[in-house]
């Protein structure tokens, strides 16, 4: 059974701090991992999908990463800003498997002035 | 720009009372899904379908039902509610794999049951 491990669950930072977030899975046959960002009583925002023939996705001030044989995937938050407080998820499609995500928990994010 | 859509937003229940939670997608996906959050638990994938006419059951589908008769709506019903099932819900829908995969998560259905 594929398990999605996020560390740290809590972060605070301050304003203009670059940082990373992690991501680990038990189970390397992977379709993709998608990295979400959620605010608080709202849904999931997909920030960026790294296909399982891929080593990076980029988006702005996101870069996301993913190495297959050891299992991690790192989210890099440059510059970060107040604006980027929220609780991020990365989560992992199998293969074959009609894309049925499997979350981690989140690490809730605080970035303060 | 609706992308997908979950009604009710709010909903309190008594146990034992049924109701069903409606989600909507206007992107022409083939695939929806049901999805639970609960503290400490993270996502859970209650029950799927990959097409109009199609269901099937995810990780935690005990206590629920679901119907996919337009290619557009995805239903999740409860037909005897528990306090069990308080939960935030959330639908989402993908293309399909044969694509990337993404999914879009629609804002999620508050439910109480007390």
């Amino acid at each position: 059974k594929q398990e999605v491990t996020q560390i740290p669950a809590a972060l605070s930072v301050p304003e203009g701090e670059n940082l990373v977030l992690n991501c680990s899975f038990t189970d390397s046959a992977i379709y993709n991992l998608q990295w979400f960002r959620q605010d608080p009583g709202k849904g999931l925002t997909s920030l960026l999908l790294i296909q399982s023939s891929q080593r990076e996705q980029t988006s702005g001030r996101l870069n996301a990463s993913l190495d297959k044989s050891s299992g991690r995937s790192t989210l890099y938050i440059a510059a970060s800003q107040p604006g980027d407080s929220a609780t991020y998820l990365c989560a992992v499609i199998r293969t074959g498997t009609a894309s049925k995500l499997t979350f981690g928990t989140g690490t809730r994010l605080q970035v303060t002035l | 720009n609706a992308g997908v859509t979950q009604t009710p937003k709010f909903r309190v229940l008594k146990t034992g009372q049924s109701m069903t939670l409606l989600c909507a997608q206007d992107m022409n996906h083939e695939y929806m899904y049901w999805y639970r959050q609960d503290p400490g638990m993270g996502l859970r994938l209650i029950h799927y379908s990959v097409g109009e006419g199609t269901t099937a059951k995810g990780e935690v589908p005990d206590g629920y039902n679901v119907s996919r008769l337009k290619k557009q709506n995805f239903l999740l019903g409860l037909e005897s509610a528990a306090p069990s099932q308080t939960s935030v819900y959330f639908c989402a829908s993908s293309r399909g794999t044969e694509n990337t995969g993404e999914l879009f998560f629609g804002e999620g259905s508050r439910l109480t049951v007390l």
